[in-house]
């Protein structure tokens, strides 16, 4: 159980097109979900926090129009890179946390998503 | 700012050796503890978790860790290990503010692996 996929698996794109990056929790309704990106041999760093039904809450030096969020649903949340350039190219990561508990303790993690933007 | 630190990039061990990966965190206030193993092509997984009581926390696939609060330390540990446990490993922490939480910071991760 609380398995959360994401799709694509991999993407490879031109700079200044947009790509859209699901993240869905498969056997589960997850009311918050996370985005992370990772650049090689670095630490996964959190992008933001999606709630379901609002807004989501970005960390400090996460572009808000650079990166939109979308938690539609209570197993969806997609992240959209916009205009993208090839210094957004890295592992973009989503996990989701189960209801009912403390967030951070249920938390699931994607398999991620490889950006690449040429 | 709060950091957590993990001392070993990449280590190399032989079957049946045991293990002990490092992490430190940089926060003196009150913290939930992670370790999350990624395996070769697979997502992170939950290996074990610390959040209060005894301080040494057993995980899955006999792996541990301890929480040494003066230390600010929260190191893995496994006494022998296998070919399986080839993988990378991730410490993460929970911070603690007046009750809520807040976000995951992440190590750098340490990557392991086992020669059979």
């Amino acid at each position: 159980g609380a398995v959360v996929s994401q799709h694509p698996s991999w993407v490879i794109c031109k700079s200044g097109t947009s790509v859209k990056i699901e993240c869905r929790s498969l056997d589960f309704q997850a009311t918050t979900m996370f985005w992370y990106r990772q650049f090689p041999k670095q630490s996964l760093m959190l992008m933001a926090t999606s709630n379901e039904g609002s807004k989501a809450t970005y960390e400090q030096g996460v572009e808000k129009d650079k990166f939109l969020i979308n938690h539609a649903s209570l197993t969806l949340s997609t992240l959209t890179v916009t205009s993208a350039h090839p210094e957004d190219s890295s592992f973009y990561i989503c996990s989701a946390g189960l209801p009912g508990g403390a967030v951070q303790e249920t938390q699931y993690f994607g398999p991620g998503t490889r950006l690449l933007v040429l | 700012a709060q950091s957590v630190s993990q001392h070993n990039h990449h280590v190399i061990l032989s079957e049946a050796a045991s293990l002990e990966l490092g992490c430190n965190y940089s926060y003196g206030g009150t913290v939930n503890l992670f370790w999350y193993v990624q395996y070769p092509g697979q997502h992170l997984q939950l290996l074990l978790k610390y959040f209060s009581g005894d301080p040494l926390v057993k995980g899955i696939k006999g792996f541990e860790a301890e929480f040494i609060k003066s230390k600010f330390s929260f190191n893995l540990r496994k006494p022998s290990v296998q070919w399986s446990d080839t993988a990378e490993y991730f410490c993460a922490v929970n911070l603690l503010y007046g009750g809520s939480q807040g976000n995951l910071i992440f190590g750098k991760g340490t990557k392991l692996s086992v020669k059979p």
